[in-house]
């Protein structure tokens, strides 16, 4: 159980184009969602929480115009990377927030690897 | 804002020993949880073993196990009987413990652990 997918694997865009990256957790309900980004050889970076029919809340020093973050259902958040750079290229983790019992655990995506041109 | 310390890039431990990896972190909470967390070559992050801050125990998860030392913010993680398959980046991270439980992790920055067959 407590089973998270990312779609893309990996994606490829030309600098100026916007990708979308969804996260789904498979088995079970996620109220809350969290967006990561890491970069090579380097840890996790938190970027947003998403919640489940609320607008996302950002971390300092990132652009919420830039990185578009929608949480429609309680099994699906979706990141949209707009106008995408260089600068850009990272790997997406996103996290899904489920309690099992008492206690609440974050479960990974396997992540997303996003190279732009 | 809370951070967490990995002073250890890189361990290097042969199969079937121990070895001890080091965190220390900085918060002005009372009520955390901390978290280990491994991520092997494929990117995905599998969690090895979590510590509620109100507890004295220290929690263990089969050769897994932590030193919890809250008023010196200290947080190793132990490695028993190594084996192959532990060899992985591990990231300590923090969360402050919320009602809603809806805030992101902040990780360390990781430690390259290399198992010496």
């Amino acid at each position: 159980g407590a089973v998270v997918s990312q779609h893309p694997s990996r994606v490829i865009c030309k600098s100026g184009t916007s990708v979308k990256i969804e996260c789904r957790s498979l088995d079970f309900q996620a109220t809350t969602m969290f967006w990561y980004r890491q970069f090579p050889k380097q840890s996790l970076m938190l970027m947003a929480t998403s919640n489940e029919g609320s607008k996302a809340t950002y971390e300092q020093g990132v652009e919420k115009d830039k990185f578009l973050i929608n949480h429609a259902s309680l099994t699906l958040s979706t990141l949209t990377v707009t106008s995408a750079h260089p600068e850009d290229s990272s790997f997406y983790i996103c996290s899904a927030r489920t309690r099992l019992g008492s206690t609440d655990t974050q479960y990974f995506g396997p992540g997303t690897r996003l190279t732009v041109l | 804002a809370q951070t967490v310390t990995q002073s250890q890039p890189e361990m290097s431990v042969q199969e079937a020993e121990t070895v001890t990896l080091s965190c220390t972190y900085d918060t002005s909470e009372s009520d955390y949880y901390l978290f280990w967390y491994k991520q092997p070559p494929s990117r995905q992050m599998i969690l090895v073993i979590r510590q509620e801050a109100y507890k004295q125990q220290n929690a263990t998860e089969n050769r897994f196990s932590v030193n919890f030392q809250k008023a010196a913010k200290s947080f190793s993680l132990k490695i028993s009987d190594s084996q192959l398959g532990d060899a992985a980046m591990y990231f300590c991270a923090y969360r402050v413990y919320s009602g809603g439980g809806a805030d992101g992790l902040t990780f360390g920055k990781g430690t390259h652990l290399i198992i010496q067959p």
